[in-house]
């Protein structure tokens, strides 16, 4: 089955700690985006990437890295420079900047 | 940058009423989405429009792609305890169809019963 997928659903890490979070799509879609979620918030954008080998900033990159070596996979690290790192991260990809996106499942990352 | 004004924020509704949600820009649009988010899961695509005046339903949901291109309605008819959830409007903006969509900040939607 074609789809978005994220891991894990869950993630806990102590204070101090990069963690990173997977995401990966069979759709063969050249744009992927991952977005940060707050309790009553709407989606913030950190980062995106157009085509492979390629990311832009989005509006709350501070914090976060990403790569997009393959077409499949564009994995978010939260660094420990990621002042208050508990959301969660929804990941997207499109099949060009400007289509629809199509979200994975998420992920809810807690810091203790 | 450009923004969507989605309105309005919350709505608490009885179950059976029809739901009527917005989303304007003071930019133009070239698409308009529709999208439905339930707690702890992503969002989903539940309406795509890619021509101003479009009005496209599915099932109980109907949204229009508004004729000066700025903005974009979303109605629920006789709504029900599984519409509870956050739905977002998003845009594909400006005349460059390589830039990014943007999302509104979501209408969250209750259901008394």
């Amino acid at each position: 089955d074609g789809g978005i997928t994220q891991s894990p659903k869950y993630l806990f890490r102590k204070e101090g700690q990069n963690v990173t979070l997977s995401c990966e799509q069979n759709l063969n879609h050249d744009a992927m985006y991952w977005y940060r979620q707050d309790p009553g918030q709407g989606l913030r954008l950190i980062y995106y990437s157009q085509i492979v080998n390629d990311f832009q900033k989005g509006d709350i990159a501070e914090g976060y890295s990403v790569s997009r070596e393959k077409k499949e996979s564009f994995p978010l690290t939260v660094t420990s420079a990621q002042k208050n790192p508990t959301a969660f991260y929804l990941c997207a990809s499109a099949l060009a900047a400007g289509s629809e996106a199509f979200f994975g499942q998420g992920t809810r990352l807690t810091v203790v | 940058g450009q923004q969507l004004n989605q309105s309005p924020q919350s709505m608490f509704i009885q179950e059976g009423e029809d739901v009527s949600m917005n989303c304007t820009s003071s930019s133009i649009f070239n698409t308009w989405l529709w999208y439905k988010q339930e707690p702890g899961e992503g969002p989903v695509l539940l309406i795509a429009l890619y021509k101003a005046g479009e009005l496209t339903s599915n099932g109980r949901l109907t949204a229009q792609f508004g004729i000066t291109r700025k903005d974009s309605f979303l109605n629920i008819s006789a709504s029900i305890p599984s519409d509870v959830g956050i739905y977002f409007c998003a845009g594909q903006p400006g005349m460059n169809r390589d830039d990014k969509i943007i999302f509104g900040k979501g209408t969250r939607l209750h259901i008394l019963p």
